[in-house]
């Protein structure tokens, strides 16, 4: 299947400061990547979509000026948590889609453990 | 949206036993999928299955779109195989994402 990675693994930061994740679509190309946020012992909700050289699209209650996405590229999606605090403490992980055979299947990165102070 | 409904919440099994997991939708779906998130976060794709049987090794999944449900079967399971499943569909074609179930919490005993 599709490789898709994220960086860093983990983070810890102290408040107020914004913390950069990465995601990357190793071995395809990806028009849409999605973010997600798990909270312990929960399901994954979506944040937002991320398109390829346009805006992003944010879920209802989810700041788009704290959650700042930058689709770069076919292969790069960022999400910066800016001025971070406690309650943004969470696993964040990114999505995207492979077209392979006629199947569009969702890979889904390692995720990133953010933990703010 | 659609609404994916997962059942049971928590799965207690001696290893070696079988198991069903299932998955319910309130709608008809473009994309259903099967996922085992183990202890460190990581999502491991299991079954694309908007239709259909499929087996792994170990594992098989069913999905009768016209009844909006989806089965995960687990035989013989192993302590590897703990951790939670999720199901996660969505009703529309193209990049569209996934809506995920709560997931089923499965613990494997020796």
């Amino acid at each position: 299947g599709a490789v898709v990675s994220q960086h860093p693994s983990w983070v810890i930061c102290k408040s107020g400061t914004s913390v950069k994740i990465e995601c990357r679509s190793l071995d395809f190309q990806a028009t849409t990547m999605f973010w997600y946020r798990q909270f312990p012992k929960q399901s994954l909700m979506l944040m937002a979509t991320s398109n390829e050289g346009s805006k992003a699209t944010y879920e209802q209650g989810v700041e788009k000026d704290k959650f700042l996405i930058n689709h770069a590229s076919l292969t790069l999606s960022t999400l910066t948590v800016t001025s971070a605090h406690p309650e943004d403490s969470s696993f964040y992980i990114c999505s995207a889609s492979g077209y392979s055979g006629g199947i569009n299947e969702q890979f889904f990165g390692p995720g990133t453990r953010l933990t703010v102070l | 949206g659609i609404q994916v409904e997962q059942s049971p919440p928590d799965l207690i099994l001696q290893e070696g036993a079988n198991s069903t997991l299932r998955c319910n939708f309130s709608d008809s779906v473009n994309n259903l999928q099967w996922f085992h998130q183990n202890p460190w976060g990581q999502l491991i794709n299991l079954f694309y299955i908007p239709s259909g049987t499929k087996q792994n090794g170990r594992l098989s999944a069913t999905t009768v779109a016209t009844e909006r449900y989806s089965l995960l079967y687990i035989s013989s399971s192993q302590t590897t195989d703990s951790g939670v499943y999720f199901c996660a569909a969505h009703r529309l074609s193209g990049n569209t994402p996934l809506v995920f179930g709560k997931g089923t919490r499965l613990s494997v005993i020796a």
